[in-house]
């Protein structure tokens, strides 16, 4: 079993649409979720980052951690086209020197007009 | 502000040539430096990891190596390259316990012909 889980998709919407992106993961250690997003041939970005179960809002994005479910969601409202990428969620892990991330496979999103 | 460079942007190598590529980080110092490899529907996976000067951590077994000659300096290499190793190389910074987010180059496209 994977540490995460993420649907590759391709998930395509219309212009305008909520859209929810998911992952769920494996290991209760994992302290911190981030959300990066991937346009095509380009490194990932960091979108928003969270710690805590709950929700953390940021412009048209919403984060939300369920530690009890291990489960997390990107929500993306009013999605627009330039909103298209892959978007890739990721669990931090502390070494006690550095963090290590373990990232999902991406989900491959596409707003059409 | 902190900026990332990893270059080439793309190459195309023969089986059993051997490759290096090169990072570089601007504005702090002592970051935390990654390589990734990012495989067709594999997600981003973690080859090696540096805390400081000649510090390398090394995720999985391969045919690669990483070396840190100076603070923001971070070198991927191989000595003979395997079509396995085809993929899309990503190197990320981070910075202290407080940052947890990676920064990530522009990524060099590797294809081994």
């Amino acid at each position: 079993q994977k540490e995460v889980e993420q649907d590759p998709g391709p998930l395509s919407v219309p212009e305008g649409a909520i859209v929810s992106l998911n992952c769920t993961y494996s290991n209760s250690a994992f302290q911190y979720f981030m959300w990066y997003r991937q346009y095509s041939r380009k490194g990932p970005e960091l979108l928003m980052y969270t710690y805590s179960s709950g929700n953390k809002e940021d412009g048209r994005f919403t984060a939300q951690v369920d530690k009890s479910s291990k489960y997390i969601s990107l929500f993306i409202r009013d999605s627009q086209p330039s909103d298209s990428a892959t978007y890739l969620c990721a669990m931090v892990l502390f070494t006690g020197t550095a963090s290590k991330l373990t990232f999902g496979t991406g989900t491959r999103l596409q707003v059409t007009l | 502000s902190q900026t990332i460079h990893q270059w080439p942007a793309t190459l195309v190598q023969p089986v059993g040539s051997p490759l290096s590529l090169e990072c570089t980080v601007e504005g702090t110092s002592n970051p935390n430096l990654y390589w990734y490899r990012q495989a067709a529907g594999r997600g981003l996976q973690l080859l090696f990891y540096s805390v400081g000067i000649g510090q390398i951590s090394s995720e999985v077994p391969q045919n690669l190596s990483a070396s840190r000659p100076q603070d923001r300096q971070f070198i991927l290499s191989s000595k003979k390259l395997l079509l396995s190793d085809s993929g899309f190389y990503l190197c990320a910074w981070s910075g202290t316990f407080k940052n947890y987010g990676y920064t990530f180059g522009s990524g060099t496209r590797l294809t081994v012909v």
